[in-house]
C-alpha cells in the first residue's frame, strides 16, 4: 500500500533551536518528494523537492535530505523563527499515473 | 498576482442544502485538484482535472460534483451536504514539469460548516 508517514505529529521548541522533522514512505515507484508549509488558516506553500538522485538541498534555513534506499526524507530547520510555526506537510508523487501522496503532517510551534 | 482564489473562505450550511466552490487560477496551468483536510488527516483528494475538458475521480468522490469550466476554473458542488462534509476544502493547480508533475500552488481553502 502507498503511504507517506510523518513524525512526529507536533513538536515545541525555543526560538533560535534547530529541529528535524521525518517522513517515511512506501510510494512506489517513487518520482519525486516535496516538503510544503501550511501556515493556520492557509494553503500549503511548496519549500523544496527532491528527486530520486538528490540526497541534500537546502532553500534558506530549510535543509532537506532523502534516502531513496531506505524511503525516508528529512527536513531540518536551522536556528527556527516565531515565523517558522507552522504544519509541515511530505508530499511523495508517484511516477506512474502522476499521483500525490500526502502525509498527515508535523505541526512545529516556536516558542519566544 | 493571485495564484489560486477561493470562494467563499467561509460557509455554514443546513443539512440537505447545495452549494458551489468556485476555484480560480491565474498561472495557466492545465491541471486543477480539489482536497479536502480533516484534523489528524491528511490532504485527500477528491477530484481532479488534468486538462480542460476532463476530470476524475479521486480517493473520496462520493457527495461530490465537479465542473471544469476552461482553463481557468475549477468548482466543486455539494448537492446534498451531509456533517460528514464539514472539513476545509482545499483547490490546487499544477503544471508538468519534465516527465511530471510540477509543484501544486493551493488556495486558502474553504471553510466549511454543515449542521
Amino acid at each position: 500500500k502507498n503511504q507517506v508517514e510523518q513524525s512526529p505529529q507536533s513538536l515545541i521548541i525555543l526560538e533560535g533551536k534547530n529541529c528535524t522533522l521525518q517522513c517515511n514512505y512506501t510510494v512506489s515507484p517513487f518520482s519525486n518528494l516535496r516538503w510544503y508549509k501550511q501556515d493556520t488558516g492557509r494553503g500549503p506553500v511548496s519549500l523544496t523537492i527532491m528527486t530520486f538522485s538528490e540526497n541534500t538541498k537546502s532553500n534558506g534555513r530549510y535543509t532537506a535530505t532523502l534516502d531513496a534506499d531506505t524511503k525516508q526524507s528529512s527536513l531540518h530547520i536551522t536556528a527556527s523563527q516565531l515565523s517558522d510555526s507552522a504544519s509541515y506537510i511530505c508530499v511523495v508523487t508517484r511516477r506512474t499515473g502522476n499521483q500525490f501522496y500526502f502525509g498527515t503532517g508535523t505541526s512545529l510551534t516556536v516558542i519566544p | 498576482n493571485a495564484g489560486v482564489t477561493q470562494t467563499p473562505k467561509f460557509q455554514v450550511l443546513k443539512t440537505g442544502q447545495s452549494m458551489t466552490l468556485q476555484c480560480a487560477q491565474d498561472m495557466n496551468h492545465n491541471s486543477m485538484y480539489w482536497y479536502r483536510q480533516d484534523p489528524g488527516m491528511g490532504l485527500r483528494l477528491i477530484y481532479y482535472s488534468a486538462s480542460e475538458g476532463t476530470t476524475d475521480k479521486g480517493e473520496v468522490p462520493n457527495g461530490y460534483n465537479v465542473s471544469r469550466l476552461n482553463k481557468r476554473e475549477f468548482s466543486l458542488r455539494l448537492e446534498s451536504a451531509a456533517p460528514s462534509q464539514t472539513s476545509v476544502y482545499f483547490c490546487a493547480s499544477s503544471e508538468a514539469v519534465g516527465a511530471g508533475p510540477g509543484p501544486q500552488h493551493f488556495g486558502d481553502g474553504t471553510r466549511l460548516s454543515i449542521l
